[in-house]
């Protein structure tokens, strides 16, 4: 059980375009997704943080009008990369947790998706 | 700003040899531990959640010990197999906002 999608898997797309990455929770319900960024060699950067039915949480240095976040249903969370330029070309990754709050609570990713903005 | 560190980035373990990381961490405002192991093009996948010093949790070959005081994590691996060729990520959270600090990962390689 706990297995998150997501999708594509990668993605390359033309300077001014935007992207829509889907992250699915398929067999719980995720009150909860966090979105990652991974660039080369270096950690996972959170970027924000997405509570059903609520406004996401963005992370200093996180432009909220670039990186549109919408967690519509307690199984999908969507990213979507608007007006992307070659700088926002990353490993894009999300996560899910099942509890509201929990520090202990495991969270379950999905395998990310590349983005290569030409 | 937090930081945690993981030590060495990567590794060459010939199969059959047991092994172990670091994961370094703040040793103030401790909440929680993770660890994740992450196989290529695969989900990140968790392995242990620790919360008390001197802690220590077992999966298998697969062991973690717990140093808040001193801010650090061991993950011991016995008899690596060619299946435990992944990267090995740690996330350390604090008690202010209970968000997943991560290491950028320790890349073990199991020669067989």
């Amino acid at each position: 059980g706990a297995v998150v999608s997501q999708h594509p898997s990668w993605v390359i797309c033309k300077s001014g375009t935007s992207v829509k990455i889907e992250c699915r929770s398929l067999d719980f319900q995720a009150t909860t997704m966090f979105w990652y960024r991974q660039f080369p060699k270096q950690s996972l950067m959170l970027m924000a943080t997405s509570n059903e039915g609520s406004k996401a949480t963005y992370e200093q240095g996180v432009e909220k009008d670039k990186f549109l976040i919408n967690h519509a249903s307690l199984t999908l969370s969507t990213l979507t990369v608007t007006s992307a330029h070659p700088e926002d070309s990353s490993f894009y990754i999300c996560s899910a947790r099942r509890l509201p709050h929990a520090g202990t609570d495991t969270q379950y990713f999905g395998p990310g998706t590349r983005l290569t903005v030409l | 700003i937090l930081n945690v560190e993981q030590s060495p980035q990567s590794l060459h373990v010939q199969e059959g040899d047991s092994t172990n990381f670091t994961c370094s961490f703040p040793s103030s405002n401790f909440y929680a531990l993770h660890w994740y192991r992450w196989e290529t093009a695969k989900s990140p996948e968790a392995l242990f959640v620790m919360t008390l010093n001197g802690d220590e949790k077992k999966k298998g070959r697969i062991s973690a010990t717990l140093n808040t005081k001193e801010g650090y994590s061991y993950l011991y691996i016995k008899g690596s197999q060619p299946e435990d060729s992944a990267t090995y990520l740690c996330a350390f959270m604090g008690d202010s906002n209970y968000q997943l600090i991560w290491g950028a990962g320790t890349k073990l390689i199991i020669k067989p």
